[in-house]
């Protein structure tokens, strides 16, 4: 089944405790990225990727960093978790030149 | 770079009756503008899209409009059901790729 998979589901951790969201797609897309999820704000992007070892920042970078070492996983890594960063976190691939998106099923942060 | 504002942010309508969303964005140079669908607890999902070289896109009950002149987009839902209850989101395309999303819509069928 195409999908994008994301993990944790749910995560609860303190200030400055790093932690890692898994995503990874099995669909091929060179194209991937990540958004957070904040009442009246939308989803914003915080980093995307066109392609394998090619990343850049979005529109809310700040506290963030990713990598992108193969061409199905996509990693979000925060190093060092402040309690703004709570928030819901969606992955998303697409292929390239395509816009229609694929969201992961999400990841509900909580920092305390 | 691309603006896109969403209105309303709430929005309640009797089983049956139409819901109409609305979206301006602000570059005029953007293309494609697609609607997701997230239900409760769900992954937003695309439900339609336009691209500026049409005026308007049917699929069943939705639709979407597109004046490229006023830089506005519409989402309309007819004969609106239960599982239409969920939270909308409009987006413009910055570049080749980026989607930038509006605030988004909750939308709330009332029995």
């Amino acid at each position: 089944e195409a999908q994008v998979t994301q993990n944790p589901r749910y995560l609860i951790t303190v200030t400055g405790k790093k932690l890692t969201v898994t995503c990874s797609q099995n669909m091929n897309h060179e194209y991937m990225s990540w958004y957070r999820q904040d009442p009246g704000l939308g989803l914003r992007q915080i980093y995307y990727s066109m392609n394998v070892e090619v990343t850049d920042k979005g529109d809310v970078p700040e506290g963030y960093k990713v990598s992108r070492k193969e061409k199905r996983n996509f990693p979000l890594i925060l190093e060092s978790p402040s309690p703004n960063q709570t928030s819901l976190y969606f992955c998303a691939s697409s292929f390239r030149d395509s816009q229609k998106l694929f969201f992961g099923s999400g990841t509900q942060l909580s920092v305390l | 770079g691309e603006n896109v504002e969403q209105h309303p942010s709430t929005l309640s309508v009797q089983e049956g009756d139409s819901a109409v969303i609305k979206c301006t964005y602000s570059d005029s140079a953007s293309n494609y503008f697609p609607w997701y669908k997230q239900e409760l607890g769900k992954r937003p999902q695309l439900i339609i899209d336009i691209r500026s070289n049409v005026g308007e896109k049917k699929d069943q009950r939705i639709a979407v409009t597109l004046n490229k002149t006023a830089k506005h987009f519409s989402l309309h839902i007819t004969e609106t059901q239960p599982e239409d209850s969920a939270v909308y989101f409009c987006a413009g395309l910055q570049g080749a790729q980026k989607l930038v999303f509006g605030q988004g819509t909750r939308l709330t069928i009332n029995p």
